[in-house]
């Protein structure tokens, strides 16, 4: 079975801190995502990596950096937090090959910014 | 632009069908995906379709249809664990997914 795991379950930071979140799975993907949900809204892609040290923007990256030093390691940091950036946020894998792999999503990690 | 509509939230009752729709606009399409998401958890891969019709898999079954727009899921003999978030999510012309907000789905006894 495909794993993803995401290093809190539960966050709470400050505005203006630094924010690292990470992401690990275990099944070899070449592909990895960074998601963030809110209610109401769909699923909005801040990063993608299809390679180690290859990172793409998503839709809304503003505000977010990442990091993939590792095949299996996606990080997500917020070099800044700020209360509008509150959210869940998932991280997701998907194996190269066909492009229409399915994507497996980790636990999510719901932050509060204060 | 692109776009992604479903109902926010449907009742239905243990037992019973329900269907839920989804209606897209991408620039191009490969392709059509729903995922469920209990509460709390993360969400799940539970269909893709690419070629107009039915695709059925066990209690649940997609549908799509290319011209319109359009794809259902439709959840038969409905328990209380369905009871759960279905995402819709279809892929533009780069690969990537464009998802939906989302329907709740209440199952009630």
């Amino acid at each position: 079975d495909v794993k993803v795991t995401q290093s809190s379950r539960y966050l709470v930071k400050r505005t203006g801190e630094k924010v690292f979140l990470e992401c690990v799975q275990d099944m070899d993907h070449e592909n990895m995502f960074w998601y963030r949900q809110d209610p109401g809204l769909g699923l909005r892609l801040i990063y993608f990596s299809y390679d180690v040290k290859m990172k793409e923007k998503g839709d809304i990256p503003e505000g977010y950096s990442v990091s993939r030093e590792k095949k299996e390691r996606f990080s997500l940091i917020l070099e800044s937090a700020s209360t509008n950036q509150t959210s869940m946020y998932l991280c997701a894998s998907s194996p190269r090959g066909g492009h229409t792999d399915t994507q497996y999503f980790g636990p999510g990690t719901r932050l509060t910014v204060l | 632009g692109q776009n992604i509509d479903q109902p926010t939230e449907m009742t239905a009752t243990e037992g019973a069908i329900v269907q839920i729709n989804c209606t897209y606009q991408t620039s191009g399409f490969n392709g059509l995906f729903w995922y469920q998401q209990h509460a709390g958890e993360a969400p799940t891969f539970l269909s893709y379709n690419v070629l107009d019709g039915l695709e059925e898999k066990g209690r649940f079954s997609s549908f799509l249809s290319r011209s319109k727009g359009y794809s259902y899921l439709l959840l038969k003999e409905l328990q209380m664990k369905d009871s759960a978030s279905y995402l819709c999510a279809a892929m533009d012309s780069n690969y990537q997914l464009i998802w939906g907000a989302g329907t709740k789905l209440i199952i009630k006894p």
